[in-house]
C-alpha cells in the first residue's frame, strides 16, 4: 500500500528565511511524487512533480524538491520565503495506476513578517 | 480559460438525505477525478473517469456513493442516505489525458455538511 507522511503539521518561518517541508513516502514501485499548495478558498495547485531523471526538480514560485530514494523522501525547499507563501502544502505519491494518488495530511506554513 | 468548477460551493443537508455534487471539468479534458478532504487531512481518492467510464472506483467508501459522467464531460457525485461522517470538502480535478503524466487541475471544492 502506498502512503505519505508529512511529519510537520505546522511550520512558522520569518519572511526571507529558508524553508524545508518534509515528506516521506512508502510505495512498492517507482513512485511519482508531487507537491501541491492550497491557499484558503483556492483549489489545490501543483508546485512540482518528479517522475524520473534528475532528482532535484524545480517548480513554480521558486520552489524545488529533492528525491532521495534511499531515504524515501521528497522534501520541498525554498531559499527565501515570501509572505504570500503562507498556505497549506501537500505531498502526494502516485504510480502507473493513473489517478490513484495518495496525499499526506499537509503542513501549514505561517510566515512571520 | 475557465478552470474546473464545482457546484454547489456549500451544501448543508440532514442525515439520511440524498445529495448530488456537480463537477464541470476544463473543456477537452478526458480524465476526471473525485477526492474527499476531511478536516485536517489531505485529499483522499474516490474515483477516476477516463471518458465516460469509471477507470478506478476503488476509493468509494461504500455503496452509498456513486458517480457518473454520462457524456464524458460533466460529472455528478451522488451520495445516498447521508451520514454525519460524510461531512467533508469534495474536490474534483481534471486532466487532459491520463494522470500522472498530465497535470491535474483542481476545482475549489464543495463543502458538504451533514447535520
Amino acid at each position: 500500500a502506498q502512503s505519505v507522511t508529512q511529519p510537520d503539521i505546522h511550520i512558522t518561518v520569518s519572511e526571507g528565511a529558508s524553508l524545508e517541508l518534509r515528506c516521506n513516502y512508502s510505495y512498492g514501485a517507482t513512485p511519482y511524487l508531487f507537491w501541491y499548495v492550497q491557499s484558503p478558498g483556492q483549489g489545490l495547485q501543483l508546485l512540482l512533480k518528479y517522475f524520473s531523471g534528475d532528482t532535484l526538480v524545480q517548480g513554480i514560485k521558486g520552489f524545488e524538491a529533492e528525491f532521495k530514494r534511499s531515504q524515501s523522501s521528497f522534501n520541498l525547499r525554498k531559499p527565501s520565503v515570501h509572505w504570500s507563501d503562507a498556505a497549506e502544502y501537500f505531498c502526494a505519491v502516485g504510480g502507473a495506476n493513473a489517478g490513484k494518488s495518495t496525499f499526506g495530511d499537509g503542513t501549514t506554513l505561517t510566515v512571520k513578517p | 480559460g475557465a478552470g474546473v468548477s464545482q457546484t454547489p460551493s456549500n451544501k448543508v443537508t440532514e442525515k439520511g438525505k440524498y445529495v448530488e455534487l456537480r463537477c464541470d471539468p476544463i473543456s477537452g479534458h478526458t480524465a476526471l477525478y473525485w477526492y474527499r478532504q476531511s478536516l485536517g487531512q489531505g485529499p483522499e481518492f474516490l474515483i477516476y473517469f477516463q471518458g465516460t467510464g469509471a477507470a478506478d472506483d476503488s476509493g468509494l467508501p461504500n455503496d452509498r456513493f456513486f458517480a457518473v459522467r454520462p457524456e464524458g464531460s460533466v460529472s455528478t457525485l451522488k451520495i445516498q442516505r447521508t451520514e454525519r461522517g460524510d461531512s467533508a470538502v469534495y474536490l474534483c480535478a481534471s486532466s487532459q489525458l491520463a494522470y500522472p503524466y498530465n497535470e491535474q487541475f483542481f476545482g475549489p471544492g464543495t463543502r458538504l455538511t451533514v447535520l
